[in-house]
């Protein structure tokens, strides 16, 4: 079946800081790959997607480059503020999913001032 | 961007009695929507399938009969927890599948807070 693996967090970065999530997958098929962010208290607001190979998904300074090869899309963002402190989860869904989407366990990012 | 509204946002209720949450795509017509239960510090379970028209399609140890879904308009897909005991407060969370357009997004609701006492 379909799986998510994310980088375990909590991740603390100091503002300005370069970030990445990592995260890979194993699907049969073509999936299609997202990354969703969740603020405390909130539901899942959908950051940026890529729906086949070679794309790159990009949002708020956000990007995410779906690689076949290496089964990964990588979160990156190259000055993270404040702001940006979350839960981000990588999901998948399609290769016979049935549009399911399966999910990452979530990466907590913290951003001090 | 496309729109997912879930009603209530927080609601309290006593232990025995049933409670309602409404999903509504507000922007498109979503065939197929899914309820997610998610635990503190944890990531999301998927409860079941809301198809429009039809039964909806539960997970592996998810009680049906607990946990009612309906899906009778192509914008609205409800979940009533019934007989609710504290074990079911959690967090709530609904999606739906733009299937317009390419990728079949799948855009998520707020969330809704259940307590049970």
């Amino acid at each position: 079946g379909n799986s998510v693996t994310q980088m375990e967090g909590p991740v603390t970065l100091s503002e300005e800081a370069f970030l990445t999530i990592n995260c890979t997958y194993t699907a049969t098929g073509y999936p299609s790959l997202f990354w969703y962010v969740q603020y405390p208290g909130e539901g899942l607001q959908l950051l940026l997607k890529a729906t086949k190979a070679d794309d790159k998904g990009s949002n708020k300074g956000f990007e995410a480059t779906y690689r076949k090869e290496t089964t990964s899309f990588h979160l990156e963002k190259g000055s993270v503020q404040v702001s940006d402190s979350a839960v981000y989860f990588c999901a998948l869904y399609g290769g016979g999913s049935n549009y399911k989407l399966t999910f990452g366990k979530g990466t907590l990012l913290t951003v001090n001032p | 961007g496309a729109v997912v509204s879930q009603h209530p946002s927080r609601v309290i209720c006593k232990s025995g009695t049933s409670v309602k949450i409404e999903c509504r795509s507000l922007d498109f017509q979503a065939t197929t929507m899914f309820w997610y239960r998610q635990f503190p510090k944890q990531s999301l379970m998927l409860m079941a399938t809301s198809n429009e028209g039809s039964k909806a399609t539960y997970e592996q140890g998810v009680e049906k009969d607990k946990f009612l879904i309906n899906h009778a308009s192509l914008t609205l897909s409800t979940l009533t927890v019934t007989s609710a005991h504290p074990e079911d407060s959690s967090f709530y969370i609904c999606s739906a599948r733009d299937e317009a357009g390419s990728g079949n997004t799948i855009y998520f609701g707020e969330g809704s807070w259940l307590t049970v006492v």
